[in-house]
């Protein structure tokens, strides 16, 4: 079975403070996905990463930084948290087979309030 | 503007019906659509896959459609159980890897 593991499960952090998010994935996939989720505007995405090293922003990657230096890591960065940072944070993977056809493994999920 | 519609509302059905959920979308032309199965504080589940070339995709108690013309999906649970309680999402591809989610349908099934 296909394993996302996220850090934290819930994390609370001060306004200004640097918050890391770190991924694991256990079946050698090559793109990683960092998505927050809030109510009623569903599952917005940050930023993808499809090798080691590289990366692609998303709808809204204002205010995160990411970072992947292994091929199962994927972290998120919150260079200086603020209250609407305040989120459910979801990291996901998928295969790179062709055209894409192809289902995202999501990890559980960090709940992130920033006060 | 681009926009995935699917109902804010809950839809509450009796165990044994079948549950129909719908997505909606403008400004895309999605090479293929997915739809996933979210449980409360959990992340999201791929349940089943749909191409452009596609009409329908079952599997198991589940049916998938897409109507390139309408700019619709429906998904639906026959004989639908308690258990499939939960909130369902539609994704479209939308480029490379990459997929827009709707923001999901809570389906509520009672026994």
């Amino acid at each position: 079975d296909v394993k996302v593991t996220q850090s934290s499960r819930y994390l609370v952090k001060r306004t200004g403070e640097k918050v890391f998010l770190e991924c694991v994935q256990d079946m050698d996939h090559e793109n990683m996905f960092w998505y927050r989720q809030d109510p009623g505007l569903g599952l917005r995405l940050i930023y993808f990463s499809y090798d080691v090293k590289m990366k692609e922003k998303g709808d809204i990657p204002e205010g995160y930084s990411v970072s992947r230096e292994k091929k199962e890591r994927f972290s998120l960065i919150l260079e200086s948290a603020s209250t609407n940072q305040t989120s459910m944070y979801l990291c996901a993977s998928s295969l790179s087979q062709g055209q894409g056809y192809n289902e995202q493994f999501f990890g559980p999920g960090t709940r992130l309030t920033v006060l | 503007s681009q926009k995935i519609e699917q109902n804010s509302e809950a839809l509450n059905i009796q165990e044994g019906k079948t549950a129909t959920l719908t997505c909606n979308y403008t400004n895309y032309s999605p090479a293929y659509l997915q739809w996933y199965r979210q449980d409360p504080g959990r992340g999201p589940v791929f349940l089943l896959l749909i191409r452009e070339n596609e009409k329908e995709k079952r599997k198991e108690r589940l049916k998938v459609t897409f109507d390139t013309t309408l700019k619709q999906s429906l998904f639906h649970i026959t004989a639908s159980q308690p258990a499939d309680s939960a909130t369902y999402l539609c994704a479209l591809a939308t480029g490379f890897q990459k997929l827009v989610f709707g923001t999901g349908t809570r389906l509520l099934v009672s026994p």
